[in-house]
């Protein structure tokens, strides 16, 4: 089955420096590669995702990269605010029948002021 | 994005009782997925809540421990049977929206004294 490797787990910059969040799959068949960002005392919710037939995708600071042949897909967050603070989660799965996501470990983001 | 809803949102248990949780969505789905987040953990897949049928567990999930009912495709229940304090985790439902991406609910925290 897949298996989803997330690093680093703590991650701490200044305000308006950017995060490098990283993640490697294990699963080749494995298309959709979703991002979520976990508030404390929320569930998790969806913020950027990106499939196997593109390489990267923006939306305002936050933008994803995706390396189908290295198997690894990364977060970035540019001029990061406060308000950026919190768990950020990876997962992969197919997107066919056999459909689960899979999530990585964790990271948790603080954003000094 | 679905809306979906848990209740309770949090409740306190005794050892060796039971507690179902309930999961509504806001439209049809057509997948449904149980989660659990053990206190400063990642997300584990419990099962996929097929309607009509018997869920879909994954390893170290057992149906006698965690029942689960879809009477419909926009309503699913969780239990969590014969309750011991290594219960105690956030349990999150799941629903895919038509294009594929995974959207959850807030949780329902419990805690096993």
């Amino acid at each position: 089955g897949e298996n989803v490797e997330q690093h680093p787990s703590t991650l701490s910059v200044q305000e308006g420096d950017s995060a490098v969040i990283k993640c490697t799959y294990s699963d080749s068949a494995s298309n959709y590669f979703p991002w979520y960002k976990q508030e404390l005392g929320k569930g998790p919710q969806l913020i950027i995702d990106i499939r196997s037939n593109v390489g990267e995708k923006k939306d305002q600071r936050i933008a994803v990269t995706l390396n189908k042949t290295a198997k690894h897909f990364s977060l970035h967050i540019t001029e990061t605010q406060p308000e950026d603070s919190a768990v950020y989660f990876c997962a992969a799965s197919r997107m066919d029948s056999s459909y689960k996501l899979i999530f990585g470990s964790g990271t948790r983001l603080l954003v000094r002021p | 994005s679905a809306v979906i809803s848990q209740k309770p949102s949090r409740d306190i248990c005794q050892r060796g009782t039971s507690l179902t949780i309930q999961c509504q969505v806001d439209s049809q789905v057509t997948m449904m997925f149980w989660y659990r987040q053990q206190p400063g953990q990642s997300l584990t897949l419990i099962a996929t809540a097929n309607q009509g049928s018997e869920a879909t567990y994954e390893s170290g999930f057992v149906i006698d421990k965690f029942p689960i009912s879809r009477p419909n495709l926009t309503f699913s229940t969780l239990t969590v049977s014969n309750m011991s304090p290594e219960d105690s985790s956030i349990y999150l439902c799941s629903a895919r929206g038509n294009t594929g991406e995974l959207f959850f609910g807030e949780g329902s925290r419990l805690t096993v004294l």
